[in-house]
């Protein structure tokens, strides 16, 4: 069965540093979705992306991150100068039709010292 | 301010029936989603919809503003965490989450 996937799982980063996190969609989706879940709180929506442009963002997604499909495969969340409260476990979505479920990847741990 | 609501924690003995409740007080929602997540892997999708539905032995009640996961004959190797999510009728169709029910399975 087709599968989202990200890399890294687990990505370590200093404090001010600029991370990018991929993602690999499945093939013939369309709809691409950023979420992130700090330690012990509720997976947050952070972005979602159509037609290559950000379609919604969440008041958490401010000026240090950005998204791109740079050659229509890859979905990447690039995080500017990264901050402690940074750290959290960000999750990667698609999905074919708006009215077809999301698909999950396995997820990025991000650490920032 | 869009939230959904369910435990923290629920337990249950191994062989029997188990109930999640969510509540949301999402906008516009027409759809919850059931996932199941064990830490490191993917969420997995169990169960949607707008109306009672079953995938096995996952059960999901619908009322307008609140649903159950019911998990019929509950095995040890079910204990994980398990969300409710809200989808709002916006053109994005984002998901709004619980916080998560981590599920006890007593031998």
């Amino acid at each position: 069965e087709p599968e989202v996937t990200q890399t890294p799982s687990h990505q370590v980063t200093q404090m001010g540093q600029e991370v990018i996190l991929r993602c690999v969609p499945i093939s013939n989706h369309l709809y691409f979705y950023w979420y992130r879940q700090i330690l012990g709180q509720k997976v947050e929506f952070l972005v979602s992306f159509y037609n290559n442009e950000i379609s919604e963002k969440s008041e958490i997604f401010d000026d240090q991150f950005s998204v791109e499909r740079p050659d229509g495969s890859n979905f990447t969340l690039k995080i500017r100068s990264t901050k402690l409260e940074d750290s959290a476990m960000y999750f990667c979505a698609s999905r074919e039709q708006l009215n077809q479920p999301q698909h999950f990847g396995d997820g990025t741990r991000l650490s920032i010292l | 301010k869009d939230q959904v609501f369910q435990p923290s924690t629920v337990a249950s003995s191994e062989g029997a029936v188990v109930e999640i409740f969510c509540n949301h007080s999402v906008s516009n929602a027409y759809n919850f989603f059931w996932y199941l997540h064990f830490p490191g892997c993917a969420p997995r999708l169990l169960v949607k919809g707008s109306k009672p539905s079953q995938q096995g032995r996952y059960n999901m009640t619908y009322e307008r503003f609140s649903s159950s996961l019911l998990i019929l004959q509950v095995r040890e190797a079910d204990a994980a965490v398990y969300y409710c999510a809200g989808c709002n009728a916006g053109n994005n169709r984002k998901l709004i989450w619980g916080l998560g029910t981590s599920l006890a399975v007593n031998p």
